[in-house]
Parts: structure tokens; sequence; C-alpha cells
């Protein structure tokens, strides 16, 4: 069984550019969650997808937007960086089955807006 | 507004039980609530979860009140391999849309 593989791991990025970040689901997940996660804070949640469709979301600007895939893996995409979005991004993955249930994390993206 | 509430820190010595409470209101229904452990540039590894009274398992227990305004993660006989922050997880419906809240985190120090 494979756990929530996250690509790539680091990232260095202009302000104004956009990105794109990876998530592959673990073995069996249908439901997939994006945070952020500043330097000395908690995970901040960003968008949740349960196949392929947005089932829930935080207080994130539309520039975050994410998609599932028919294999229930994610993209977390955020356009005209700004400095502030330098965090840790961290993908979850669990099975939805009308509640929310022990979430299985990647490692994360370390994304840094210069 | 949903908000869940823990401790910002606590000191322990190796061996003895932890105990860190999470408050948490306008929690969803029929959502678990999930405990996980953090160290530094690492994703947070669940830990246990919960829907009501209490579960146990190999490394903790979870107590939850009926009312499930609050969880208690209960670390039996801590070592120091335990220092890290621990997030209690919870969902909630804001604004006609669900979302999923972590807790403030409580940083844990474990001292031999």
């Amino acid at each position: 069984e494979t756990g929530v593989t996250q690509s790539p791991t680091h990232l260095i990025k202009t302000r104004g550019q956009q990105v794109t970040l990876r998530c592959s689901s673990q073995s069996g997940h249908n439901t997939v969650s994006w945070y952020q996660q500043a330097l000395g804070q908690g995970p901040q949640f960003i968008f949740q997808y349960y196949r392929e469709e947005e089932n829930g979301r935080g207080n994130f600007p539309p520039r975050f937007s994410g998609l599932q895939f028919p294999n229930y893996s994610s993209e977390l995409n955020v356009n005209a960086l700004e400095l502030d979005d330098s965090a840790l991004y961290l993908c979850a993955s669990s099975t939805w089955t009308g509640q929310a249930q022990g979430y299985t994390f990647g490692s994360g993206t370390r994304l840094t807006v210069v | 507004l949903a908000k869940t509430t823990q401790p910002i820190s606590m000191d322990s010595y190796e061996g003895q039980e932890v105990n860190i409470t999470c408050s948490h209101n306008n929690i969803a229904t029929n959502d678990y609530i999930t405990w996980y452990q953090q160290f530094p540039s690492q994703g947070p590894r669940f830990i246990i979860q919960g829907y009501k009274t209490k579960v146990t398992n190999e490394v903790a227990s979870l107590f939850i009140p009926a009312d499930r305004k609050s969880s208690t993660l209960s670390l039996p006989r801590v070592s120091l391999s335990d220092t890290a922050v621990y997030y209690c997880l919870v969902g909630a419906r804001m604004d006609s849309s669900y979302k999923l809240i972590f807790g403030s985190g409580t940083r844990l120090l474990v001292r031999p």
C-alpha cells in the first residue's frame, strides 16, 4: 500500500507567476484535500475534492484552484503568486463515506515566492 | 464561526501520561474527530480518530464527551520521541460549505 506522494518537494517561484503542485492519493482513497502551512503555524484548509468535484473550501481566494482526476490524484494551482503564498503545501487523502475520516498526509511541497 | 482551541505548549517528563484537550464548536454533526502528530518539515501523521465516548489504539486514547464540543488526546508513558506538535482536526459546516479545521496546535516537549 503506497502512501500519499507530492511533487515537487521544493519549488522557487517569482511573484506574479503561476504554480502547479501535484499529489498522488493513497491506494483505495477517493478524497483529497489540500492545506497551506506557513512557518510556525497550523495547516489551513484550502479545499477538498471527492470524485472529481470540490466538496469543501476554506477561506482562500479564487486564484487557488484545483483538480481531481479519475485515478483520484490531484493538482493544486495557484495563479498570480504573492510573497505570502510562501509556505508548505500539504495534500491528504481519505475515504469519504459521507463523513470525514482519518486523512493520510504527504510530506508536502515547500513553495518559496521571491 | 467554527473555531478550535488547544493549549499552545505543554511540558512533560519521560514515562508520564500527557493529556491534550481541543475545544471545538460548530463541529459537523457526523464527522469523526481526528488527531495528528507533526515533526518539523514533515506532514502530519495520523494518531487516532473517534466519534464519541472513548477510543483506544496502540499509541493513544481519545476521550469525547456526549456534546462533542471538545476532545482529549491521552498519550500514556511519553518518551523523548513524542516531542512534536499535536493537532486536532474537525469538520465543520459554515456558510453552506464544508470546511476542515485544524486546531491551533500544541507543542509538546518531553524531557528526560
